[in-house]
């Protein structure tokens, strides 16, 4: 059973950092594009980042260019989500989402807060 | 980036009656269309991918059409559990790019 398990949420204040982490279990971790994917509060979803399944190319909205980084342990089976400066309109959900072409599993999500 | 549009914003629909949902691309995505579901309170999951097939566990009162610019979700016979917002996705390019979500209430 293909599962994803995301951590690190979080209150942290404005211009702060946060890393998240992805955890996943059932399936061949390396082979797969990994995506980050957000959701503010009472709001649409939103691509953050993704990455492709041996970590050498990268994507990220140009809402959080410069300012967040993505990548993987095919080791350890577990991408994360390095969030650096921080602002208000960083705060949603962050739900990790594997890429079959479309993505087609969810994790739960991990709540991220940046207020003061 | 591609933009995709949803119609309506919120469907009120009686049980057992049909939902109808459009979803349009500013641009043709072939039929790179995924739908997901969102239940409250839960995370999304997938619903429906290459315009018309639906995922595993998905049940037959689910249909999808559409290729290019113009797709549409039918559920046919609405049923309590399909109280959610439901979200298109193209995946024709990059970045992916969602809609802004149909609301489907139960009248």
């Amino acid at each position: 059973e293909v599962q994803l398990v995301e951590s690190g949420g979080g209150l942290v204040q404005p211009g702060g950092s946060l890393r998240l982490s992805c955890s996943a279990s059932g399936f061949t971790f390396k082979i797969y594009s990994m995506y980050w994917v957000r959701q503010a509060p009472g709001r649409g979803l939103e691509f953050v980042a993704g990455i492709n399944g041996n970590g050498e190319s990268t994507e990220y909205a140009d809402s959080v260019k410069d300012r967040f980084s993505i990548s993987r342990d095919n080791s350890k089976n577990t991408m994360y989500l390095q969030m650096s400066s921080l602002r208000a309109e960083d705060t949603a959900v962050y739900f990790c989402v594997r890429e079959n072409y479309y993505y087609d599993y969810w994790g739960q999500g991990t709540l991220v807060t940046v207020s003061s | 980036e591609i933009v995709m549009t949803q119609s309506p914003a919120t469907l009120s629909v009686s049980p057992g009656e049909r939902a109808t949902l459009s979803c349009r691309a500013s641009q043709s995505v072939s039929s790179k269309l995924a739908w997901h579901q969102q239940r409250p309170g839960q995370a999304p999951r997938l619903l429906m991918y290459g315009a018309s097939t639906r995922a595993t566990g998905v049940p037959a009162r689910f249909s999808g059409s559409g290729s290019g610019t113009e797709f549409t979700l039918t559920i046919s016979s609405l049923q309590s559990e399909d109280l959610a917002v439901y979200y298109c996705q193209q995946y024709n390019d990059w970045p992916r790019t969602f809609g802004q979500g149909t609301k489907v209430e139960i009248k």
